[in-house]
């Protein structure tokens, strides 16, 4: 069974521009989070969406963002990059919500310049 | 607890040894907790998860320990091995739903 899947795995970015990442959940799972992982911060929610509804929201800037299609893909968005957001970007997949234990993927690594 | 991670503290042991690693959660109605592990390069892996009906749980060569009176979560390794050096986090959460808060990590050198 393939594991949770995330694109790209590294990303340069300069200021001020806008990317996109994405994640595959394992076949069957319906929920997906998001995470920044950063040395001065640690691991922080972003965000969960069940059935291309977010569900839940962490304490991030309205220039991030995301979705869930309807194949459990999920995608995020942030917008007008800053040096700040340089970080690792994970995503974790699960069967459904409130059942336990979360699938992380490799994560995307993302540097702002 | 929330993560702060600026300074990670680092838990020194001797291959064989045993390891215990410690996490104070600050969430009193935080009900299901789980370890994971994070090497080089890698995502968070599921270690083992306990809630909060238990005191003790039990794995293979993990044991996780809770203490709801003093919001205390340890995870225990027995005989560590060289494939334990990682850094290890406890997470948080309420009604066991998928919104995880994770503490600041630790990371485990086992020494040869």
């Amino acid at each position: 069974k393939a594991g949770v899947t995330q694109t790209p795995r590294y990303l340069i970015k300069t200021r001020g521009q806008q990317v996109t990442l994405s994640c595959s959940p394992i076949s069957g799972h319906r929920s997906v989070s998001w995470y920044q992982q950063t040395p001065g911060q640690g691991l922080q929610f972003l965000f969960e969406y069940f059935s291309e509804t977010q569900r839940n929201k962490g304490n991030f800037p309205g220039r991030f963002s995301g979705r869930q299609f309807s194949n459990s893909r999920s995608e995020m968005n942030v917008s007008t990059l800053e040096l700040g957001d340089s970080a690792l970007y994970l995503c974790a997949s699960s069967f459904a919500q409130g059942m336990g234990e979360q699938f992380f993927g490799p994560g995307t690594r993302l540097t702002v310049l | 607890g929330e993560s702060v991670g600026l300074h990670l503290p680092t838990l020194s042991v001797q291959e064989g040894d045993n390891s215990i690693i410690n996490c104070a959660y600050s969430n009193s109605a935080s009900d299901y907790f789980i370890w994971y592990k994070q090497e080089s390069g890698k995502g968070p892996q599921f270690i083992i998860d306990i809630r909060s009906n238990m005191d003790k749980r039990q794995g293979q060569r993990v044991t996780v320990l809770l203490n709801k009176t003093v919001k205390h979560l340890s995870l225990q390794i027995a005989a560590t091995q060289p494939g334990d050096s990682a850094v290890y986090f406890c997470a948080e959460t309420v009604d066991a739903g998928n919104k995880l808060t994770f503490g600041g990590g630790t990371r485990v050198l086992v020494k040869p």
